[in-house]
């Protein structure tokens, strides 16, 4: 069945550090993988995505690697802000009609 | 600001009681998603509708039904609330039907006593 887990349940890094948010999934039939920010109080934002046939995605401080290999998925923040602080879900998208979001890890930057 | 508004943004209801949560899409947004996020859980997919049509299903009581309305708004009708229905209720919205980036509203939090 479908499912899509994080390795770990928080991460805390010192401000101006690189950070790294991993997550394992299992469909590997999912076209798209994802990765959305909530932040306190606030609905889930989103970041970036990667297409299924690619395995390296880059944005605005932000890289999302693939290995499908291992079915992994990787965010990487460079320079991490405390504006940064939030929790981080990893999703995927099948078919496009529905996105199914992990568990979550909980992202926090020390200064 | 998303640009897609949740109405209300908290509730408080008591078990067995029926409520509506409504949810207005970003501007030009046919395709409306609602997920449903317990304390500390992740998010569960609801149902997803596209310019008044469902598309998808996902894990959804069937307690609770939805609907969108040809002006593309939504609404989530939760009926016999039990206490477990206490969550954090979201809706989203994105252009098109196989978007992968939606706009999340700012959530209602239901809370049945």
């Amino acid at each position: 069945g479908e499912s899509v887990g994080l390795h770990l349940p928080t991460l805390s890094v010192q401000e101006g550090d690189n950070s790294i948010i991993n997550c394992a999934y299992s469909n590997s039939a999912s076209d798209y993988f994802i990765w959305y920010k909530q932040e306190s109080g606030k609905g889930p934002q989103f970041i970036i995505d990667i297409r299924s046939n690619m395995d390296k995605r880059q944005g605005q401080r932000v890289t999302v690697l693939l290995n499908k290999t291992v079915k992994h998925l990787s965010l990487q923040i460079a320079a991490t802000q405390p504006g940064d602080s939030a929790v981080y879900f990893c999703a995927e998208n099948t078919g496009g009609f529905k996105t199914i979001f992990g568990a979550g890890t909980r992202l926090f930057v020390k200064a | 600001d998303s640009g897609v508004t949740q109405t209300p943004k908290h509730l408080i209801t008591a078990t067995g009681q029926r409520v509506t949560l409504r949810c207005s899409p970003r501007s030009g947004d046919l395709s409306v998603y609602w997920y449903q996020q317990s304390l500390d859980q992740g998010l569960q997919f609801l149902i997803q509708y596209y310019n008044g049509e469902e598309r998808a299903k996902g894990n959804i009581l069937e307690r609770f039904s939805a609907q969108q309305f040809p002006d593309l708004h939504s609404e989530l009708n939760l009926s016999s609330l039990e206490l477990g229905d206490s969550a954090l209720y979201f809706c989203a919205s994105s252009v098109d039907q196989g978007d992968t980036e939606a706009f999340f509203g700012q959530g209602t939090r239901l809370t049945v006593v």
